[in-house]
C-alpha cells in the first residue's frame, strides 16, 4: 500500500510566522504534490515536483514556495503566514511510470494562521 | 478548458442507489478518476476510467463515456457510512495532473 504521510495533523501559527509542511511517501514515486482545500473551492494545486530539485506552479502558488531535495520529501513553505491561508493542506503523490496518473492523498494538514 | 461540474449536494436512503453525475471539457483528458472524502480526512482511490464503459467493483460502479465528457458514480445498497463527498477529477494528458471537481456531498439517511 502507498503510504503518504504529512508532519501534523493540525497546526496554529500567527500572522507573520514562516511555516513548514512536510509530506514523505514510501513507495518511490516520481511526482509529488501540494494542494489546499477549502470549503466551496474544492481542491486546488499550489505547487507540484516531477523530479528531485523540480517543481511547477501550480493554480494558486503565490505566498508558498516547495522544496525538493529527496525523492521521498516535499516540503511546502508558507514564507509569511497571513490569515488567508488558513486552510486544509492536502501533499499527494503518484507514479510517473504507465498511463494511470492515480494520486495517493496524505492525511492532511489543518492550518490556522491567527 | 478545464471545468469539471458535479452536483453540490445530494441527499438518499439507506439501501437505495444513487447516481453522482460528472461533466468535464474533454481537451487533453487522460481518464477520469473518483475519489471519496470523509469529513475531516483525505481523498482515498476509488476508481479509474479510461476507456468508455462501466467498470464495476462492489457495490461502487464507474461509467464513461469519452464522446460526451460525460461519468457518474453508482452507488448501490447504500450504508451509512457512504456518507461522504465523492470528488471527480480529470487527468491531463502528458502532466500527471489531475483536476478535480468541487465534490457531491452525499447524506446518506435512514
Amino acid at each position: 500500500d502507498v503510504k503518504v504521510t504529512q508532519s501534523s495533523r493540525y497546526l496554529v501559527k500567527r500572522t507573520g510566522e514562516k511555516v513548514f509542511l512536510e509530506c514523505v511517501q514510501d513507495m518511490d514515486h516520481e511526482n509529488m504534490f501540494w494542494y489546499r482545500q477549502d470549503p466551496g473551492l474544492g481542491l486546488r494545486l499550489i505547487y507540484f515536483s516531477y523530479d528531485v530539485k523540480m517543481k511547477e506552479k501550480g493554480d494558486i502558488p503565490e505566498g508558498y514556495s516547495v522544496s525538493r531535495e529527496k525523492k521521498e520529501r516535499f516540503s511546502l513553505i508558507l514564507e509569511s503566514a497571513s490569515t488567508n491561508q488558513t486552510s486544509m493542506y492536502l501533499c499527494a503523490s503518484s507514479t510517473a511510470q504507465g498511463v494511470e496518473d492515480t494520486q495517493y492523498f496524505g492525511p492532511g494538514t489543518r492550518l490556522t494562521v491567527l | 478548458g478545464q471545468n469539471i461540474d458535479q452536483p453540490t449536494e445530494m441527499t438518499a436512503t439507506e439501501g437505495a442507489i444513487v447516481q453522482i453525475n460528472c461533466t468535464y471539457q474533454t481537451s487533453g483528458f487522460n481518464g477520469l478518476f473518483w475519489y471519496q472524502q470523509h469529513a475531516g480526512e483525505a481523498p482515498t482511490f476509488l476508481s479509474y476510467n479510461v476507456l468508455d464503459g462501466l467498470e464495476e467493483k462492489g457495490r461502487f460502479s464507474s461509467f464513461l463515456s469519452r464522446s460526451k465528457g460525460y461519468s457518474y458514480l453508482l452507488l448501490k445498497e447504500l450504508q451509512m457510512k457512504d456518507s461522504a463527498s465523492y470528488l471527480c477529477a480529470m487527468g491531463r494528458v502528458n502532466t500527471g495532473k489531475l483536476i478535480f471537481g468541487q465534490g457531491t456531498t452525499l447524506q446518506v439517511k435512514p
